[in-house]
């Protein structure tokens, strides 16, 4: 059965770097068959979509987090990571990560990981 | 602001049928397939709808379709356990992204 669960510091400052790993079981991450992004939700709205990877290569952003963010995956360890850049309190947010078979069909979530931005 | 539009709130009684729409443009929902995921107090979201495929597991009360420009997702016989916010969500070709609707918080009386 797969799974999916995110990792990383749950409280960052202001302008540093956000780092989240994102540990997939019960399946490969090298299929070239799925798409592994990653999903936001500030507390108390909806969610936001940051974008995707595939095993290819062929990333996907959301225009206006284009600039800050990277996904990458590490097949020796079964991983997929997000980076996102020069973080502000409004990165605050509870970040999933997700398997898709294709790029819209979010199929697969992880439980979510809650990362505050503050000083 | 949302890429795609819905109803903020809706509810309906145990039994009942309700409809939640979602509405977008030709970039998106007027060209791709939409996905509902519900989100049951704050929990990680749960695809139950993938244009009008049910994934394994979900109930086949749920039911997708799509006219146009907007998707609508039916839940025939609603039950207490189908409370939740609902988000529906597509691909948007102009944007190059997933695009996600505002979500509707479903109350059931």
């Amino acid at each position: 059965q797969l799974q999916l669960q995110e990792s990383g510091p749950g409280l960052v400052k202001p302008s540093e770097t956000l780092s989240l790993t994102c540990t997939v079981s019960g399946g490969s991450i090298s299929s070239n068959s799925y798409y592994w992004g990653w999903i936001r939700q500030p507390p108390g709205k909806g969610l936001e979509w940051i974008g995707s990877t595939d095993y290819s290569g062929s990333s996907y952003y959301y225009p206006s987090l284009k600039s800050r963010a990277t996904i990458s995956i590490d097949t020796s360890k079964n991983q997929f990571s997000l980076r996102l850049n020069s973080v502000t309190a409004t990165d605050t947010a509870v970040y999933y990560c997700a398997r898709s078979p294709s790029r819209q069909e979010l199929k697969n979530w992880g439980q979510g990981t809650l990362v505050t931005v503050s000083s | 602001q949302s890429a795609l539009t819905q109803e903020a709130s809706v509810s309906g009684t145990v039994g009942q049928k309700v409809t939640l729409s979602c509405t977008g443009n030709s970039n998106n929902i007027g060209t791709y397939v939409v996905g509902w995921y519900q989100q049951i107090s704050h929990g990680a979201p749960k695809i139950v709808m993938f244009g009008n495929s049910l994934p394994s597991g979900i109930p086949d009360r749920f039911s997708g379709s799509k006219s146009g420009t907007t998707a609508s997702l039916t839940i025939s016989g609603l039950q207490p356990e189908d409370e939740a916010e609902y988000f529906c969500s597509t691909w948007d070709s102009s944007l190059r992204a997933v695009v996600f609707g505002g979500g509707t918080k479903l109350t059931v009386l």
